[in-house]
């Protein structure tokens, strides 16, 4: 079935540094979402890429979706600690699986003062 | 106004209990799901409605059932409770794109 694999599971970085988290899809996406959790909390969207080879901007955050549209990566510029949380990537199925969000395992990220 | 709210948020329960989460969304969307996180924080889609239709029943044991008596209601209901049923269980609706989460039930079998 389709997959959408995360990496890395945990990333530790200290409050200033810089941190990418990877997606990988099995199958072409329609679009591909992600969402923050922070600890305790529920998954809260962040964005939606469309477009293949798109890019957008939230202040230090980007995201990218890939040419072949399988592929996005979200990277996070100056770390603080209140971007401590999991993120997640959800790849939006195609055809007979339109509608369906396929959700990766997730990063959580721990930032050090 | 909560925009999908569950209840109840803590759910402790021995094992072999029947037991049910409500889920209820004001958003006006027609797609409503549920799911389950493991302590892993892995994010499983269990079922998914479309205007009060199963379209998404994942692989989950029949002791799981999900009813929606309207669109914006989606309950669930959970026979013979295991302890491997501990989780946090998400609702969440969604119009096309992003989906609305709701705070999660905390559900420890013991």
């Amino acid at each position: 079935g389709q997959q959408v694999m995360q990496i890395p599971q945990y990333q530790h970085v200290q409050e200033g540094e810089d941190f990418t988290t990877y997606c990988n899809s099995s199958t072409t996406l329609s679009n591909i979402q992600w969402y923050k959790q922070r600890p305790g909390g529920h998954p809260v969207f962040l964005i939606q890429l469309v477009k293949s080879g798109e890019v957008k901007k939230q202040k230090r955050l980007t995201f990218q979706f890939g040419e072949a549209k399988k592929n996005s990566s979200l990277h996070i510029t100056a770390t603080q600690t209140t971007d401590v949380g999991t993120y997640f990537c959800a790849g939006g199925g195609r055809g007979s699986t339109l509608g369906r969000l396929y959700f990766g395992r997730g990063t959580q990220l721990t930032v050090w003062p | 106004d909560t925009a999908v709210s569950q209840t109840p948020k803590y759910l402790v329960t021995q094992m072999g209990n029947d037991k049910s989460i409500k889920c209820e969304q004001n958003l006006g969307h027609d797609t409503m799901y549920w799911y389950k996180q493991d302590s892993k924080k892995f994010l499983k889609i269990m079922f998914s409605y479309n205007n009060k239709e199963l379209i998404i029943n994942e692989t989950v044991p029949n002791r799981f059932s999900p009813k929606s008596p309207d669109k914006a209601h989606l309950n669930l209901h959970i026979n013979s409770l295991e302890l491997g049923d501990s989780a946090v269980y998400f609702c969440a609706s969604s119009y096309r794109a992003e989906a609305f989460f709701g705070q999660g039930t905390r559900l420890t079998v013991v």
